[in-house]
């Protein structure tokens, strides 16, 4: 299965400034996910990132506030913006397919002050 | 309602006990199932996935599938302390379907 390397591990940000986060992978994959965690929670999808094209959000989620970049076929990028305490969640990505599974990186802990 | 319900414990059992857990869901056109474990402040380890009904086994992990009965389990024999962490259920219903997760269930295995 692939290896995913997540960036940064963790981090506290100020209320209104943006963090990226960033995963590679040791092979090329067609599709990327990225997930949320809110505390004491499960994982809510935010977005499918294929590269050459627009991600696809889900409901709930914007392109203004998770701007997400896939320049090529083994790294993502997923911005969040304009940053409040409501965002302090974990962020993963993830790779793979439901046939086989899917493996998630090692999460960003985001803390919002 | 939620599409997958999952008890959120926590489930508390002896080391060498068998830990039997499990997801029941609504959604008829679910047809893969995965189980994930995650410990605390790390992302999810994917430890079993399975095709429509039936048992799957890998060393002292078992999951099974009833699609009749909308219901999964993951059963984990002779469990360790090591075991103990947060054991998710996901599924989907195609091959790029969406993930959806259960609410996971916290363990404690006790020496």
């Amino acid at each position: 299965s692939a290896v995913i390397s997540q960036k940064p591990s963790r981090d506290i940000c100020q209320r209104g400034t943006s963090l990226t986060i960033q995963c590679q992978v040791d092979s090329q994959v067609t599709m990327m996910f990225w997930y949320r965690q809110q505390p004491g929670q499960s994982l809510t999808l935010i977005a499918t990132a294929n590269q050459g094209s627009e991600a696809t959000y889900e409901s709930g989620f914007v392109i203004d506030k998770f701007p997400i970049s896939r320049p090529n076929l083994t790294f993502s990028t997923l911005t969040v913006s304009n940053l409040s305490p409501e965002d302090s969640s974990i962020y993963l990505c993830s790779v793979g397919d439901s046939r086989h599974g899917y493996t998630f990186g090692s999460g960003t802990r985001l803390t919002v002050v | 309602q939620k599409e997958v319900e999952q008890d959120p414990g926590p489930l508390s059992v002896p080391e060498g006990a068998i830990v039997s857990l499990n997801c029941t869901y609504s959604n008829s056109a679910f047809q893969y199932f995965m189980w994930y474990r995650q410990y605390s402040r790390k992302g999810p380890e994917l430890l079993m996935y399975t095709y429509s009904s039936g048992n799957k086994e890998d060393g002292r992990f078992t999951a099974q599938v009833d699609k009749s009965s909308k219901y999964i389990s993951l059963f984990i024999r002779d469990s360790q302390p090591s075991d103990s962490a947060t054991y998710l259920c996901a599924m989907s219903p195609d091959s790029w379907g969406k993930l959806q997760f259960g609410a996971g269930t916290q363990v404690v295995v006790t020496p």
